[in-house]
């Protein structure tokens, strides 16, 4: 695998159920992302962990939580989702303390909420 | 908090003609990114622009930074149908964990 990964790449889940999200990257970057990508709305950072440690918390609500395990991994679990919570949702990398901090992002995880 | 501004938000090109995307911010950004979505798929980087009068140049695409004007423009030159996406920018401030402040998107057709 090369890149940034995600999976699954798509999901449907009813209101009441529990999934997660899961993105690894293979670039050996130190900084991970979680955006959400709606229809008609520009792309909100949700999420930011740079070394593992959570730094940004972009005002999400507690129905999303996030989890780093290491710098490879990031995972979003998703319990009691509202149908406006259907978007696409993007996990990307970059490397912290570098000249440009590009960010690499995934192919996504396109999520509709019934 | 930074803000960007792009545009226009559509752009219906004709193949062979030159058009330009603009992107303004509201303060200093010590980076700017262009990148380009294709419907249904990921975000792909296009350019990252880290100063003043910065220049790149990539097939038909060109991206410069005028960082006193606080605006960046992406040029297309002679556009083809394979261009059409939508365009995003994107700054950066260096004390934002790098986070990335998106515009809202120039979507581009290009038709014959």
């Amino acid at each position: 695998e090369t890149g940034v990964t995600q999976t699954p790449r798509h999901l449907v889940m009813g209101m009441t159920n529990k999934k997660s999200l899961k993105c690894e990257q293979h670039l050996g970057h130190n900084a991970m992302y979680w955006y959400k990508q709606s229809a008609k709305k520009p792309l909100e950072l949700m999420f930011v962990y740079s070394l593992e440690e959570r730094v940004e918390n972009n005002s999400v609500p507690s129905r999303f939580s996030p989890e780093c395990p290491n710098s490879s991994h990031l995972f979003l679990h998703l319990h009691t989702l509202q149908p406006e919570d259907s978007a696409l949702y993007l996990c990307a990398s970059s490397q912290a303390g570098s000249t440009s901090y590009e960010q690499y992002f995934g192919p996504g995880t396109r999520l509709t909420v019934t | 908090e930074l803000k960007v501004e792009q545009n226009p938000l559509f752009l219906s090109m004709q193949e062979g003609k030159n058009y330009t995307i603009y992107c303004n911010y509201s303060t200093t950004s010590d980076r700017l990114y262009w990148y380009r979505q294709d419907p249904g798929k990921s975000l792909e980087s296009l350019f990252v622009l880290l100063s003043n009068g910065a220049v790149k140049q990539e097939g038909r695409l060109m991206a410069s930074l005028d960082t006193k004007a606080r605006l960046s423009t992406l040029h297309i030159t002679a556009a083809v149908h394979d261009l059409s996406a939508t365009y995003f920018c994107a700054g950066m401030t260096t004390d934002s964990w790098g986070k990335l402040q998106f515009g809202a998107g120039t979507q581009v057709v290009v038709t014959p």
